[in-house]
Parts: C-alpha cells; structure tokens; sequence
C-alpha cells in the first residue's frame, strides 16, 4: 500500500519556539496533502487541506498565520507551527491523496509544548 | 445531529470471536466509505475503501455498503488481540482529494 511518511514522531520544545513537522509520499505524488489534529479519545479535526503548488485552505477558526503549511512538491508538505504555546500541544497527523485514491495516513506527530 | 454516527465502544470481544462494527451517515451524497484502524499514538492505517453499495472483501475483514439505508459495516473474522485498536469509518462524496468526514470511532479490545 501507500507510504506516507512524517518525521518527527516526538517533539518537545519550548514555549515561544517554532516547530517544523515534515509529511512525505514515499512512493506516489500527492496532488494534495491534509493536516489533521487529534485529541486523545477523539476523531481526527481537519486542520487544512494543501494542494501541490498553491496555497493551504484552512477550516474555520484555524489560524493560518500560527500554523503554517507549505506544499512545495508532489512529495513534501510541511506544517509549521509558529510560536507555539502549551495549548498547541497535540498529535498531529498528515495525510495524502491523489486522483481517485483514499487518504493515506502519516504516522503522526506528537508535539509537547512546555 | 452528525453526519456520521459511530458507537465509540468500548467494544470487549473474546479472541477468535467475530466482530461487527457499525457507521449510519445523513449525506446521501457519500459515494465512496473507508475503514481505517487506529493503534495507540499511531496515525490511521487504510483497511477498506469501496464505492458505492455492496460487498468487498480482503482476508478476515469484509466491508458492506448500504446506500438506501445509508448504513456501513465492518466484519472481522476470527479476530486477534492484534485487532485491538480504534477503528474509524470515514466517507467522501467523491474521491482523490476531498475532505472525509470522520466518525468518532470504535474501540476494539480483543481478549485471550
């Protein structure tokens, strides 16, 4: 199956710090990349969806200026998440598609902010 | 009321027993549903993607699609305390790159 690759797995910082999450399709080009959150016993929350070349549409009351997300090749998407504070602490989990085929999920990011 | 219900369980079974879980959607527009499993801290893992209404089957797991009673099911046969996870059906109006829309997910603990 599909390959979706996210690094890094774990990552604690400090507050006020910058943190880069990488999400790469391993063995298909991803037209279009999703970002994802995750609150422990929860669904996942659609964050934004990334299309290759063009700039991230981010769902309602996602702050697109604190969580940045660029989309640079049919490979590579990153989410950056600017300043970030304890209340951004949370797993993070990308995902890929293209033409007609299902989301394939990277194995997440769970970020500790303190 | 959500566009996709699912129980969030816990669901308790015995090893080998078979197991049945469950989503019902409001959208009639859902074409194309998805199962997905969810171990712990891991990110969802693709176990099931059909189109439209009917039967697909891959091993242990077979996955149905009702479309006039918008209700969809996973079976997993003979299951193992390898199956113990949350599982997450997801549904999308059309494929590629469209938004899914999540239920809250099921979770499984399978018993020696």
């Amino acid at each position: 199956g599909a390959v979706v690759s996210q690094h890094p797995s774990w990552v604690i910082c400090k507050s006020g710090t910058s943190v880069k999450i990488e999400c790469r399709s391993l063995d298909f080009q991803a037209t279009t990349m999703f970002w994802y959150r995750q609150f422990p016993k929860q669904s996942l929350m659609l964050m934004a969806t990334s299309n290759e070349g063009s700039k991230a549409t981010y769902e309602q009351g996602v702050e697109k200026d604190k969580f940045l997300i660029n989309h640079a090749s049919l490979t590579l998407s990153t989410l950056t998440v600017t300043s970030a504070h304890p209340e951004d602490s949370s797993f993070y989990i990308c995902s890929a598609t293209s033409s007609n085929q299902p989301q394939h999920f990277g194995d997440g990011t769970r970020l500790s902010i303190l | 009321q959500k566009e996709v219900e699912q129980d969030p369980g816990p669901l308790s079974v015995p090893e080998g027993a078979i197991v049945s879980l469950n989503c019902t959607y409001s959208n009639s527009a859902f074409q194309y549903f998805m199962w997905y499993r969810q171990y712990s801290r891991k990110g969802p893992e693709l176990l099931m993607y059909t189109y439209s209404s009917g039967n697909k089957e891959d091993g242990r797991f077979t996955a149905q699609v009702d479309k006039s009673s918008k209700y969809i099911s996973l079976f997993i046969r003979d299951s193992q305390p390898s199956d113990s996870a949350t599982y997450l059906c997801a549904m999308t109006p059309t494929g590629g790159g469209n938004k899914l829309t999540f239920g809250t997910g099921t979770q499984l603990k399978v018993e020696l």
